[in-house]
C-alpha cells in the first residue's frame, strides 16, 4: 500500500514555461514533506521542504505548496530550464520522522526541452 | 567537504557471496541510513541508525546487517547475497531526525547473478 503517490511516472514541458509536479499522500500523520531532485548517476539532492503548519514555501523559482485537506502537495518549477530535467521525488515524514524514516514516492521524470 | 561518499561505486557478486558497502561522512551528522532504489521504486529504508553504537530496522531490513563503529561511518553488509538484492543503494545522512533534509551519497550500483 503506498503512502505517498506520484501519479504521473513523467513531465514533458517547454523551456520558460511552469512545471508542476504533484504528489498525493493517504497517511494525515505525515507532517513534514520534501521534495529531491535526482540526476543519472547522482544520489538525490534536497531541493525543497514544507511543514504542516504552511500551505505553500518558495524557494527562488521552486515553489511547494501543500493542501492538507486534500492530501495533496504540488511542486512549481517557473522558469522550466533545461538543466532541470531529473527525476524528482516526493518524501514524507511523520512525528517528526521519530521512527528515522522518510516514505518517498515513485518519482517523476521531468524532461524540460529547449 | 566531501559530504556523503560511498564505496565501491559498482559491484558484481554471485549468490552466496558476501560483502560490505561503506559510506562515510563528513559532515558531523548523527544520523546515517541505507536505502535501496530499485527500478520505477522510490528509496526504501532498509536500516538506520541514530549513533554511534546504534542501529535500527527500516523497511526492508531481512537479508543485510548494519554497523556503526564509528561515528563517520556506516557500513551495510550483505552475508549471502541473493538475485533480489540486485539494486542501487544509496546511503544519507542527516543533522537531525525528522524535520530536516538527509544528504546523500552517490549510491553504489549491484548486481547479483
Amino acid at each position: 500500500d503506498q503512502q505517498v503517490k506520484q501519479n504521473s511516472p513523467s513531465l514533458s514541458v517547454q523551456e520558460g514555461r511552469i512545471s508542476i509536479l504533484n504528489c498525493d499522500y493517504t497517511n494525515s500523520m505525515f507532517d513534514y514533506f520534501l521534495w529531491y531532485k535526482k540526476y543519472p548517476a547522482e544520489g538525490p539532492t534536497f531541493l525543497i521542504s514544507i511543514s504542516s503548519i504552511k500551505d505553500k514555501n518558495e524557494d527562488g523559482r521552486f515553489t511547494v505548496f501543500l493542501n492538507k485537506s486534500a492530501k495533496h502537495l504540488s511542486l512549481h518549477i517557473v522558469p522550466s530550464q533545461p538543466g532541470d530535467s531529473a527525476v524528482y521525488f516526493c518524501a514524507a515524514s511523520d512525528d517528526g520522522g521519530s521512527q528515522g524514516n522518510l516514505i518517498f514516492g515513485k518519482g517523476t521524470k521531468l524532461s524540460v526541452k529547449p | 567537504n566531501a559530504g556523503v561518499t560511498q564505496t565501491p561505486k559498482f559491484r558484481v557478486l554471485k549468490t552466496g557471496q558476501s560483502m560490505t558497502l561503506l559510506c562515510a561522512q563528513d559532515m558531523n551528522h548523527e544520523y546515517m541510513y541505507w536505502y535501496r532504489q530499485d527500478p520505477g521504486m522510490g528509496l526504501r529504508l532498509i536500516h538506520y541508525s541514530v549513533g554511534e553504537g546504534t542501529t535500527a530496522k527500516g523497511e526492508v531490513p531481512d537479508g543485510y546487517n548494519v554497523s556503526r563503529l564509528k561515528k563517520q561511518n556506516f557500513l551495510l553488509g550483505l552475508e549471502s547475497a541473493a538475485p533480489s538484492q540486485t539494486s542501487v543503494y544509496f546511503c544519507a545522512s542527516s543533522y537531525l531526525l525528522g524535520y530536516n533534509e538527509q544528504f546523500f551519497g552517490p549510491g553504489t550500483r549491484l548486481t547479483v547473478l
